[in-house]
């Protein structure tokens, strides 16, 4: 069975400070993909990142990086110099083929300013 | 603009009335998807459906059901609903590309109440 773990139920970070959101997974594939999704206060699901398993490279966007390690099944997810506007649930998802889409159970981030 | 609706986004009901809430996208997309959000146990999927006609189950299926007669739509319906499906639903859809799914774009959200 496919499994997301997201260990940090709720962070709390002064503004400016960086932040790791973490996510571990489980799965028998060799092939699956990762993503994160944000909710914001405001409730609705944005779409951060999709990783092909296959594909280690870590990824950087912006104030976000991304940290994919297969041989401990995590897919962490950073925020340097955080700002109050990244106050959200993050939910990190496991898919395979569409077939068992699981998320983990988020966690709440706080920024404080 | 793309994007997917439901309705409606709020419903307060009570115990065995059946409802439907509806599940619309205009981005010709293949894969549509329910999901169920509660506290502390993140999106938990309902039920899928990789084309018209397709559909199968999630991880918690039980009280629902789906159809897929048209490629746009996907309403979900609970024929009897319980104070235990009280919650936050979210429909999503996307390309559903041959390998994994591409992004999901998720609905606005629909919060149930059964009392």
């Amino acid at each position: 069975a496919q499994k997301v773990t997201q260990a940090q139920t709720e962070i709390s970070v002064v503004e400016k400070e960086d932040v790791t959101l973490d996510c571990v997974y489980e799965t028998r594939d060799t092939t699956y993909y990762l993503f994160w999704y944000k909710q914001p206060p405001s409730g609705e699901l944005v779409f951060l990142i999709r990783r092909n398993s296959f594909d280690e490279q870590n990824e950087i966007s912006g104030r976000y990086s991304w940290n994919f390690q297969k041989s401990t099944s995590s897919f962490n997810f950073t925020i340097t110099a955080s700002q109050v506007v990244d106050s959200a649930v993050y939910f990190c998802a496991l898919d395979n083929y569409g077939q068992n889409f699981v998320f983990g159970p988020g966690t709440r981030l706080s920024v404080l300013p | 603009e793309a994007q997917v609706t439901q309705n409606p986004r709020y419903l307060i009901t009570v115990t065995g009335k059946k409802l439907t809430v509806t599940c619309s996208q205009n981005m010709n997309h293949e894969y549509m998807s329910w999901y169920r959000q509660d506290p502390g146990l993140g999106l938990r999927q309902i039920y899928y459906s990789m084309n018209v006609e397709v559909t199968d189950k999630g991880d918690v299926p039980e009280g629902y059901k789906v159809s897929r007669k048209e490629k746009r739509n996907f309403p979900l319906i609970l024929e009897s609903p319980s104070p235990n499906q009280t919650s936050l639903y979210f429909c999503a859809s996307s390309l559903g590309l041959g390998q994994g799914i591409d992004t999901q774009y998720f609905g606005p959200g629909t919060r149930l109440t059964v009392l």
